[in-house]
């Protein structure tokens, strides 16, 4: 069984588009995340969430937008796409905050 | 911040021979640290960790050397062999950011 499992694994858009990207964990962490990763492979924290507190890294843009429908999803929500948002997006989760993450496969957005 | 840095961006040795990848922190309040191998089309994968109580920790084949008075972190791979390739990136947690920083990640490739 899959940890972290993320859909879709490659998505391709047009601007202006508004996209979701899905992630569910069945490991009974209570934290989840989610990174971006550049091409140059920078992995940057996005947000993380569980069912106390969202922190949100204050670079990303209100365009953005995590949702947690329960414990074992974190659903990621991109508003009017652009073209500097293409990137790999990882979702990963860990028992508590700050300690081991682990990591879904990724989803290659491409917006064109 | 994003402050975990690392010496090496690429590393290239033969199939054998020992690899070892660097990286600097400067988050002095950190107390956990991880490596992560991550594979072209997957996401980063746990290879070990270490807490700030310890200076050196073993695995399979990997050990992780932790020095707090200088801030820096190494992974060193035995008998570094082709499935080693990978990107290879140091996080902290545990600090005052809560959520695992990760660093830029080195490109080890394996020479047969």
């Amino acid at each position: 069984d899959t940890a972290v499992s993320q859909t879709p694994k490659y998505l391709v858009t047009q601007m202006g588009n508004d996209k979701s990207i899905k992630c569910e964990q069945n490991l009974g962490h209570d934290t989840m995340y989610w990174y971006k990763q550049d091409s140059k492979k920078f992995l940057k924290i996005m947000f993380s969430y569980n069912n106390k507190e969202l922190i949100i890294n204050e670079t990303v843009p209100n365009r953005f937008s995590p949702k947690s429908p329960d414990k074992a999803h974190l659903n990621l929500h991109i508003n009017s796409l652009e073209l500097g948002d293409s990137a790999v997006y990882f979702c990963a989760s860990s028992l508590i905050d700050g300690a081991e993450a682990f990591f879904g496969q990724g989803t290659r957005l491409t917006v064109v | 911040g994003e402050n975990v840095g690392l010496h090496l961006p690429t590393l290239s040795v033969q199939e054998g021979d020992n690899s070892i990848i660097n990286c600097a922190y400067s988050n002095s309040a950190s107390d956990y640290f991880i490596w992560y191998k991550q594979e072209s089309g997957k996401g980063p994968q746990f290879i070990i960790d270490i807490r700030s109580n310890m200076d050196k920790r073993q695995g399979q084949r990997v050990t992780v050397l932790l020095n707090k008075t200088v801030k820096h972190l190494s992974l060193q791979i035995a008998a570094t062999q082709p499935g080693d390739s990978a990107v290879y990136f140091c996080a902290e947690g545990g600090g005052s950011q809560g959520n695992l920083i990760f660093g830029k990640g080195t490109k080890l490739s394996v020479k047969p």
